[in-house]
Parts: C-alpha cells; structure tokens; sequence
C-alpha cells in the first residue's frame, strides 16, 4: 500500500535558523511528490513538487525540498526561517494512473521569535 | 489568482439528514476532487470526477456519498444521510489535468453532525 510518513508531530526552530521538515514515502510505481501548507482556518496551500528531473525543487516563501530517491525521502527545506513559516505542513505523494494524492500526518512547524 | 471556494465554511446539521457541501473550482480546471479530514487524523482522499463521471473513488465513498456538476462552475457533494463519523472537513480541489498536475485545494467546509 502506499504511504507517507512524517515522523516528526512538531519542529521547533529559531526565527533565522535554517528548518528542515522530514517525509519519507511507500510507493509502487514513480511517485510525484508535494508539500502543502496549512495555515489556521485556511486550506492546503500548494508549496512546491518533484515530478522528474533535478532532484533539488524550489517552491513558494523561499521553501525547497530534495528528492532521494535511494532513501525514499522528501524533506522540506529553508535556509532561514520566519515566524510567519508558523504552520501546519503536510507531504503527499502521487502514483502514475492514481488520482489521488495519499498524504501525511502533518508535521507542526513552530519558529520561535 | 485563481482559487477554488467553498460554501458553507461550516456545517451543522442533525444525523440522517442530507447535507450539500458546494465548490467552485479553478475555471479552467477538469479533473475534480473531494477530500475529508477527520479532526486530528489524515487528509483522505473520497473521489474523483472528470468529464462528467466519477474516475476513482475510495473505500469511504459509498452509497451514501454522490457528487454532481450540476453546472458549469459548481462541483456538489451530497451526503444522503450522515452519520456522527461524517464529522470532518471537507476539501474541494481541482487541477487542470494529469498525473503531474497539481491538485489546488480550496479553503474547506466544517461538517458537524449531532
């Protein structure tokens, strides 16, 4: 079955410190992978993707994230973070011929003033 | 930029009524989907719609579940008569096509039944 799995509930990191959100994936098939973003009474904002290609993939608010394909990982990245990076962020992943997206738990990014 | 929206934010309504829950997607969207999230679990995924007809659908969606496009801007989910466990978010999201697009979610619609 497929899955994604963010092993970290909460992240907590300074204001400016570089941040990194975790995600690993379960997939038969080639996966295509997201980041969305949470924001309190606000819905899933797209962030960024890996569909092919370079396996470093530059999003939105200055977010990145490094597909590895041998660890069959996804983390989100920033160099440096802000109080307003404050949110709810989920992985997800897709499979070729599926048309749903299969999405993690959610990992509670916390950037402490 | 373009969004999706729904209506109602929030929902509130007795077990084994029918509830409607409305979206309107990005307008030059085609593939359509539905999403639930039980507080404090997983986004789920309920179906998917193109061209007028269900395209995949999930464990969840069964016989008390239906979608519509009932016109050329809504996407309706319709809940026949819901249960307490019906309780969740709702999330509309609609992308322009393919394996590789992505799925734009709108803000989400807050299912409480008593």
């Amino acid at each position: 079955a497929q899955s994604v799995a963010q092993p970290e509930d909460q992240v907590n990191v300074a204001e400016g410190n570089p941040l990194t959100v975790k995600c690993t994936y379960s997939v038969s098939g080639n996966p295509y992978l997201f980041w969305y973003v949470q924001y309190p009474n606000r819905g899933l904002q797209f962030l960024l993707k890996y569909i092919t290609g370079d396996n470093l993939v530059k999003g939105s608010y200055g977010f990145e994230a490094e597909f590895n394909k041998s660890q069959t990982s996804f983390h989100l990245k920033k160099p440096s973070a802000l109080v307003s990076d404050s949110a709810l962020y989920f992985c997800a992943v897709r499979v070729d011929r599926d048309d749903k997206i299969i999405f993690g738990k959610g990992t509670r990014l916390h950037i402490l003033p | 930029e373009p969004e999706v929206t729904q209506t109602p934010s929030h929902q509130v309504t007795q077990m084994g009524q029918e509830v409607i829950l409305r979206c309107v997607p990005i307008s030059n969207h085609l593939y359509f989907y539905w999403y639930r999230q039980i507080l404090g679990q997983k986004v789920e995924f309920l179906v998917s719609f193109y061209n007028n007809e269900i395209s995949e659908k999930s464990e969840i969606f069964d016989d008390q579940f239906s979608v519509e496009r009932p016109d050329g801007s809504n996407f309706t989910l319709k809940i026949r008569s819901t249960k307490l466990e019906d309780s969740a978010m709702y999330f509309c999201a609609s992308s322009s096509g393919g394996f590789t697009d992505t799925q734009y979610f709108g803000p989400g619609t807050r299912l409480t039944v008593l």
